[in-house]
């Protein structure tokens, strides 16, 4: 079964400091992976998207890693805001064959890392 | 910076009412899709939507919900007869290219539905 495994579920951290979420996966094939910002009540925004021939994407602060062969991805952010205090989902995209016999599209959703920097 | 919107923020109903969530994508944006997300759970897709028809559906996504585009701009969640497991945040979504493989998904600030 296609599922994304994230940890830890929550994360306290203080402000100037780093950390690295994780991200493991067992959806196949696999197409690509997706790191999102959500802030509380608000929507998912987009922070990186790789395919399986990348190995490292950056975006400000926010760097993506990932590994295809076992299947699993890292957010790092550097130098903690106070306003990173958010949750960060992992999305994978995969192929799964539809009832028709036919393949379609998805995105498989983790459940989030929730991030609390302190002052 | 060209986004998604969504109305209403936020809608109180009383259980069996119907309910309508209204949706702009971005303007040049092909694909359309509604998720949910059920406090302190992960989003789950509920449909697609490309060229005026559903292109997928999960198995959320049952006779009580109805999607249309009514107008060329809007994008619309009907949900028939509301039930208190309904409560939830719902996300539109809207994408140029047909995520996946590659299309960048943009999402709507959502629109918190409350049934009592």
């Amino acid at each position: 079964k296609n599922q994304v495994e994230q940890s830890p579920q929550s994360l306290i951290i203080l402000e100037g400091k780093n950390c690295t979420l994780q991200c493991n996966y067992t959806v196949s094939p696999f197409s690509n992976l997706r790191w999102y910002k959500q802030d509380t009540g608000r929507g998912p925004v987009s922070l990186t998207i790789m395919t399986f021939s990348e190995n490292t994407k950056s975006n400000g602060r926010y760097t993506a890693t990932l590994d295809a062969d076992t299947k699993q991805s890292s957010l790092h952010i550097t130098a903690s805001q106070l306003s990173d205090s958010a949750s960060y989902i992992c999305v994978v995209s995969g192929w799964d064959t539809n009832k028709y016999g036919g393949s379609q599209g998805n995105l498989i959703f983790g459940k989030g890392t929730k991030l609390s920097v302190k002052p | 910076e060209p986004e998604v919107t969504q109305t209403p923020s936020h809608q109180v109903t009383q259980m069996g009412q119907e309910v309508i969530l209204r949706c702009v994508p971005i303007s040049n944006h092909l694909y359309f899709y509604w998720y949910r997300q059920i406090l302190g759970q992960k989003v789950e897709f509920l449909v697609s939507f490309y060229n005026n028809e559903i292109s997928e559906k999960s198995e959320i996504f049952d006779d009580q919900f109805s999607v249309e585009r009514p107008d060329g701009s809007n994008f619309t969640l009907k949900i028939r007869s509301t039930k208190l497991e309904d409560s939830a945040m719902y996300f539109c979504a809207s994408s140029e290219l047909r995520p996946p493989p590659t299309g960048e998904l943009f999402f709507g600030e959502g629109s918190r539905l409350t049934v009592l």
